[in-house]
Formats: structure tokens, C-alpha cells, sequence
């Protein structure tokens, strides 16, 4: 069945370094991806989105990239915070139906100081 | 305030009694979902409003679950008979239109003992 997963449950990282949070798609349709950042007891916040018809797009200290021949999506986070920490998702919306996104499982972040 | 809210933020209740769950989107946002995320889990899609348009209701677990939508604006999860199982965060999101950006609550902690 169509799916959206996450390569990596957990990524911990030093602060200051890159981080790469990573995303699979299996449906060809879906043509707008959503990455979004959830703190402990907090609602899932947006940080950027990309569509289908982009590669790459860039937000502050984020990017995302999209890689259709893969399917693979990708959020980068440049000189990773402490305050970065959270469970980071991605999730897709196919084109020629109801607009509903569908989110991975998630990756947790963890920076350590 | 700016962003969608929902109430209330937490919320116990005995196996068995009905539980309501409001969601305040964003004013002028036309589409409305309901998300329910289990501990550690991802968000599982429950129902879709958009407009005046029937709400698509294809992810309701069982008919213990309903919701509503006034006009544009304020929405009610109803769930009948709790069970433990339905102990989770209920998310709210709204957007402008279909295809858009969409913004999250904070989030309605079901407690079911």
C-alpha cells in the first residue's frame, strides 16, 4: 500500500553540527510534502513544505530536498540547537483527491550540548 | 489568538462516558482536520472538513466517533462509550484552502481510566 516512513527513528547530533532527517514516499501522485517539528506536549509545528515541481527549497537554517526519481525527501538542519530537539515528521498529500496529508512515524532529533 | 485552539487541554474520563472535543481553527480557514496521535506514535487521520462539502470521514475508528462542523468555524469531536483505547493527544489543524499550508492546535489530551 502507499506509505510514508522514516529511514532513521532516532538521530543525535553535537550541537553546532548538520543534521539530515530523512523521509520514503511510494506514491508517484503525491505532489506536496510537509515537514513539521513536534516538541514534548506541544502540537505539530510547520517548518517548510516543498512541491512537487521544486528539487530543493530553502527556509532559515532549514532545507528540504525532494528526489521524485527516488522518491526521497529530506530535511536538513544547518548548526543543529539544543532547542532543535523534538520528533520531526514528514508527510505527503497526492494530487486529484481529498487534500489530506498523510505523516510517517517521525524522527526523533536529540542535540547534545 | 492567531492559531488554532482547542479545548480542553486535558482531559479525564471514566471507561464508558462520552467525551466532546473542540477545535477553534484559524479564522478565514476553509479545510479543518481532526488527527489523533497515540504515545509515541505518528498522527492517524480521523476526518476532513472542507467548506460546505460532506466531510470525508474515512478515518473514524468506529462509530463511537463523530464530529461536526458549523458552517466555517468551529468544529466538535464526539466520542461515545470511551475506552481505554482511545487514550491519546487530539489534534485539530486547519488551512486556508485545499492544498495549503495547514497549522496545527496544541492539542486535547484524552485520558480514559
Amino acid at each position: 500500500g502507499e506509505s510514508v516512513g522514516l529511514h532513521l527513528p532516532t538521530l543525535s547530533v553535537q550541537e553546532g553540527d548538520n543534521s539530515i532527517i530523512n523521509c520514503a514516499y511510494s506514491n508517484s501522485a503525491s505532489d506536496y510534502f510537509i515537514w513539521y517539528k513536534q516538541e514534548s506536549g506541544k502540537g505539530p509545528q510547520f517548518i517548510i513544505d516543498i512541491r512537487s515541481n521544486m528539487d530543493k527549497r530553502q527556509g532559515q537554517r532549514v532545507t528540504v530536498l525532494l528526489n521524485k526519481t527516488v522518491k526521497h525527501l529530506s530535511l536538513q538542519i544547518a548548526a543543529t540547537q539544543p532547542g532543535d530537539s523534538a520528533v520531526y515528521f514528514c508527510a505527503e498529500t497526492l494530487s486529484g483527491g481529498s487534500y489530506i496529508p498523510t505523516f510517517g512515524r517521525g524522527t526523533s532529533l536529540i542535540v547534545h550540548p | 489568538g492567531a492559531g488554532v485552539s482547542q479545548s480542553p487541554s486535558n482531559k479525564v474520563t471514566e471507561k464508558g462516558k462520552d467525551v466532546e472535543l473542540r477545535c477553534d481553527p484559524i479564522s478565514g480557514h476553509t479545510a479543518l482536520y481532526w488527527y489523533r496521535q497515540r504515545l509515541g506514535q505518528g498522527l492517524e487521520f480521523l476526518i476532513y472538513f472542507q467548506g460546505n462539502s460532506a466531510p470525508d470521514k474515512s478515518g473514524l475508528p468506529s462509530d463511537r466517533f463523530s464530529a461536526e462542523r458549523t458552517g466555517e468555524s468551529v468544529s466538535t469531536l464526539t466520542i461515545q462509550r470511551t475506552q481505554q483505547e482511545d487514550s491519546a493527544v487530539y489534534l485539530c489543524a486547519s488551512s486556508l484552502m485545499v492544498r495549503n499550508t495547514i497549522y496545527f492546535g496544541e492539542g486535547s489530551w484524552l485520558t480514559v481510566v
